[in-house]
């Protein structure tokens, strides 16, 4: 049973540019759960995708954006890219029936903006 | 008020020691209360969690002791190996807008020295 996947592992942007991460969940998971985490911090919640759809936010701006596909994999998009959104970046699957909604972590994406 | 307060930020400890790492909450509406242990260059893992109705649980050498009046939980690992070397994170979880929103603390990076 393959757990969470994301890709790519590291990648390298410039200020500026865009970046879209990948990620599959956890078999049998139906919902997706995208994180920042900085260097030395705990993770911080991005957005959540339920039915192909964002059902909850964090404070992050329109720059950051997601999209879910029918097979529940899911995307995140960062626009415009600033120095401050290098960070590892997290995709957390979890399935909607279960109690509190036990997250599962993929082992992240390093992005790096020079 | 849905911070979740996270200390120590680094511990050491001999092997075969206790580690102990604390957290605090101000939101009442936190119902489930996971740690997660995260290895260098992977995600988080869930390690254990507890319902606020039980005082204590057990698994292995990890144990979770909780407070509900105090509004304080701690992660208690005996007899630590230098295998446990890690950063673990407590979290929180509530129900909001029908699905349930995690709040991490800041983290507690551990080593355990041989």
């Amino acid at each position: 049973d393959a757990g969470v996947t994301q890709s790519p592992t590291h990648l390298i942007k410039t200020r500026g540019q865009q970046v879209t991460l990948r990620c599959s969940p956890k078999s049998g998971h139906d919902t997706v759960s995208w994180y920042q985490q900085a260097l030395g911090q705990g993770p911080q919640f991005i957005f959540q995708y339920y039915e192909e759809e964002e059902r909850q936010r964090g404070n992050f701006p329109d720059r950051f954006s997601g999209h879910q596909f029918p097979n529940y994999s899911s995307e995140l998009n960062v626009n415009a890219l600033l120095l401050g959104d290098s960070a590892l970046y997290l995709c957390a699957s979890s399935f909607k029936g279960l109690a509190n909604e036990k997250l599962f972590f993929g082992s992240g994406t390093q992005l790096s903006v020079l | 008020q849905q911070q979740v307060k996270q200390s120590p930020q680094s511990l050491i400890v001999q092997k075969g020691g206790i580690s102990i790492i604390n957290c605090a909450y101000e939101n009442t509406a936190f119902d489930y209360f996971p740690w997660y242990q995260q290895f260098p260059g992977k995600g988080p893992a869930l390690l254990i969690a507890i319902r606020p109705d039980v005082s204590e649980k057990k698994e292995g050498r990890f144990t979770i002791s909780f407070n509900k009046s105090a509004k304080q939980f701690s992660l208690h690992i005996m007899d630590s190996q230098p295998g446990d070397s890690a950063t673990y994170f407590c979290a929180a979880t509530f129900l909001t807008s029908g699905t349930y929103k995690y709040i991490f603390g800041t983290g507690t990076r551990l080593k355990v020295l041989a």
